[in-house]
């Protein structure tokens, strides 16, 4: 059973056009986290959220990403204005401060930009 | 800044052998965790093993073990009888405690096992 689910599993949209990419965990934590693969390439940090905050963001989070937590379950990243450089894989993962420190990730949303 | 290094692009394996895939790191943080993901052609990354650096013992899961050498910064991670099902690209993870602890990645190895 995974950790987090992740909707829509692929996602294909238009050169300026807003995304909205959804994580759910299966139960509660606090920590969540949005990271990148290009295809072919390593994963890079996004954004870290931590109760209901950023706790830290990457330089690739510019101005047209944003985050949210709207209603204290599902965890969101949007991307206001698409390029065709945000075709990528998107994962979400939790991560609880456990002993190990260790983050587990959800399937991954594929967006594919036209 | 941390930075996570794996110098080899593509490995392959017999299956049934013993494969060990190698990683190199850096951070100035005393306190760290190590951990290697698996990502099959689905996707999806998948947590392999962790090590916490603090501990000398090395990690083992299953047929998974890590050869962890603190003072090179090494974290290499060793394949007992391969299986098929063992091909994937395999990732080296660092983060460190405190802060928003996120991971930073290698930039990955391509794992193929050959029947």
């Amino acid at each position: 059973e995974p950790e987090v689910t992740q909707t829509p599993s692929h996602q294909v949209t238009q050169m300026g056009q807003e995304v909205i990419l959804r994580c759910v965990p299966i139960s509660n934590h606090l920590y969540f986290y949005w990271y990148r693969q290009i295809l072919g390439q390593k994963v890079e940090f996004l954004v870290s959220f931590y109760n209901n905050e950023i706790s830290e963001k990457s330089e690739i989070f510019d101005d047209q990403f944003s985050v949210e937590r709207p209603d204290g379950s599902n965890f969101t990243l949007k991307i206001r204005s698409t390029k065709l450089e945000d075709s990528a894989m998107y994962f979400c993962a939790r991560g609880g401060r456990g002993p190990y420190n260790e983050q587990f990730f959800g399937p991954g949303t594929r967006l594919t930009v036209l | 800044a941390q930075t996570v290094t794996q110098s080899q692009p593509e490995m392959s394996v017999q299956e049934a052998e013993t494969v060990t895939l190698s990683c190199t790191y850096d951070t100035s943080e005393s306190d760290y965790y190590l951990f290697w993901y698996k990502q099959p052609p689905s996707r999806q990354m998948i947590l392999v093993i962790r090590q916490e650096a603090y501990k000398q013992q090395n990690a083992t899961e299953n047929r998974f073990s890590v050869n962890f050498q603190k003072a090179a910064k090494s974290f290499s991670l060793k394949i007992s009888d391969s299986q098929l099902g063992d091909a994937a690209m395999y990732f080296c993870a660092l983060t460190t405690q405190g802060g928003s602890e996120k991971l930073v990645f290698g930039k990955g190895m391509k794992l193929t096992v050959n029947p």
